[in-house]
């Protein structure tokens, strides 16, 4: 299995509806991230696990929620969200978690994201 | 916060032609990367480069990089109608606490004309 897979891969919640996004990767993957998408811009990192204990956190306004309950799943809780939240939102993971002195040698898998609309 | 500055911000050649690519950062890097997206959906990593080498080919890509100006170029040899995509350079940047992050560029979008 070398993909992550990420559901629903659409979604349209009202702005007072609770949701969450799902991630899976069973490639052994030590790294998973979210990032945030607008439309005909790059992806935004939003959050980091690295061996499944929360490492980054860019700012993320707390209606967003990361949750990793093992090794292989990694999910984004939602609440309370704003239409200006409406994007693609992407998981991502990588084969090693960060340890001292590290040095990169692998590139990362990303899913085919989740289209959230906010209404 | 976006690293890299891509350029063009978008091309349009035939197909068999060559596409070239840059991209530009600011901090010092721990590798550089490049991927591509079609159409909105998830990003395919195409190719890493380590901030010690120079060159690196796969397949029909080259790329090239030069830390001491900052820069990178892709190349794709032989384009096909196939590669239209938006194509984006990502560095691996050292945040503190020991964690590192993927930061990527605003991207070039390709358009490769049968």
């Amino acid at each position: 299995d070398t993909e992550v897979t990420q559901t629903p891969k659409h979604l349209v919640m009202g702005m007072t509806n609770k949701k969450s996004l799902k991630c899976e990767q069973h490639m052994g993957h030590r790294a998973m991230y979210w990032y945030k998408q607008k439309a005909k811009k790059p992806p935004e990192l939003m959050f980091v696990y690295s061996y499944e204990k929360l490492s980054i956190n860019e700012s993320v306004p707390s209606r967003f929620s990361p949750e990793c309950p093992n090794s292989s799943l990694l999910n984004l809780h939602l609440h309370a969200l704003q239409p200006e939240d409406s994007a693609l939102y992407l998981c991502a993971s990588s084969r090693e978690g960060f340890r001292p002195n590290w040095v990169s040698n692998y590139g990362y898998t990303f899913g085919s994201g989740t289209r959230l609309t906010v209404v | 916060s976006q690293q890299g500055e891509e350029d063009p911000q978008a091309l349009s050649i035939q197909e068999g032609e060559n596409a070239t690519m840059n991209c530009s950062y600011k901090t010092s890097i721990n590798n550089l990367q490049w991927y591509r997206q079609n159409s909105g959906r998830g990003l395919v990593h195409l190719i890493l480069i380590r901030s010690n080498e120079r060159e690196k080919h796969s397949g029909r890509l080259r790329v090239t990089l030069d830390t001491s100006k900052k820069s990178s170029s892709l190349l794709i040899t032989a384009s096909r109608a196939a590669d239209t995509a938006s194509y984006f350079c990502a560095t691996v940047l050292y945040s503190g606490a020991g964690s590192y992050q993927l930061t990527f560029g605003k991207g070039t979008k390709l358009s490769v004309i049968p």
